[in-house]
């Protein structure tokens, strides 16, 4: 199928730790990439590639990816972590697909 | 700094026009595959179109084939999206996002966006 499956909502006690996952067929080719965004915001790229952050996003933040679901786990999640997450990945013709959305409480 | 800047959006009312603009910086554009991706009002992000770098290979998602128009500009550093037949359903904010790959054996197995542009709003309305 072309879709990415997130689900809608999950939330975490403050300092634990939370996994949100993705799934879709594209994910047996391609690497999830994953999403941060919080409200008025745009999105900002927090784990790319097999498992990757770019310059200033912490190091709670990783990624991980088998068979058809990538995970993006979140090792000591901190208040400043509410927001929206979403996974990306590509397809086999280079079109893009999106996840529908993860949205963090963080409790 | 790499920046991506939106302008253009509105209000436009259905079955009109629109053309969005990003201008790019910090880095040298004519290289990367850029996107434009929307986000209607309390929705999630959709991907609408992408460009390679050179502009000879344009995609779009199907539901605006037909109607939207992704192109670019080198000399000027500039991302276009030019929208028609603009139905309600098209209201959204707008980003456009830069393509970056990570490729061996000539696949390009890590794709991923990175930066994004602050977003400009487009409100197709009567």
């Amino acid at each position: 199928s072309s879709e990415l499956t997130q689900d809608p909502a999950v939330s975490v006690a403050l300092g634990q730790t939370v996994r949100i996952t993705c799934q879709g067929d594209s994910l047996r080719s391609y690497y999830a990439s994953w999403y941060q965004q919080k409200p008025g915001q745009a999105p900002v790229l927090v784990i790319y590639g097999k498992n990757n952050r770019p310059s200033g996003i912490p190091d709670r933040f990783s990624g991980s990816s088998s068979g058809n679901t990538a995970s993006l786990t979140i090792t000591g999640a901190q208040a400043e972590d509410e927001a929206d997450y979403y996974c990306n990945s590509r397809d086999s013709s280079g079109n893009h697909l999106f996840g529908g959305g993860t949205k963090l409480t963080v409790l | 700094e790499v920046q991506l800047v939106e302008s253009g959006g509105g209000l436009v009312q259905p079955g009109g026009s629109l053309r969005l603009s990003c201008a790019a910086s910090g880095f040298t554009f004519s290289s990367y595959w850029m996107h434009w991706v929307r986000q209607a009002p309390g929705k999630g992000l959709v991907w609408v179109s992408r460009i390679n770098s050179d502009g000879s290979s344009t995609s779009y998602a199907d539901s605006v084939k037909g109607r939207f128009t992704i192109s670019r500009d080198n000399a000027k550093n500039t991302l276009y999206l030019q929208m028609n037949s603009l139905r309600a359903e098209d209201t959204a904010v707008y980003y456009c996002a830069r393509e970056l790959q990570y490729c061996t054996n000539g696949v390009c197995w890590e794709n991923w966006f990175d930066p994004w542009g602050q977003g400009t709003l487009v409100t197709v309305s009567s």
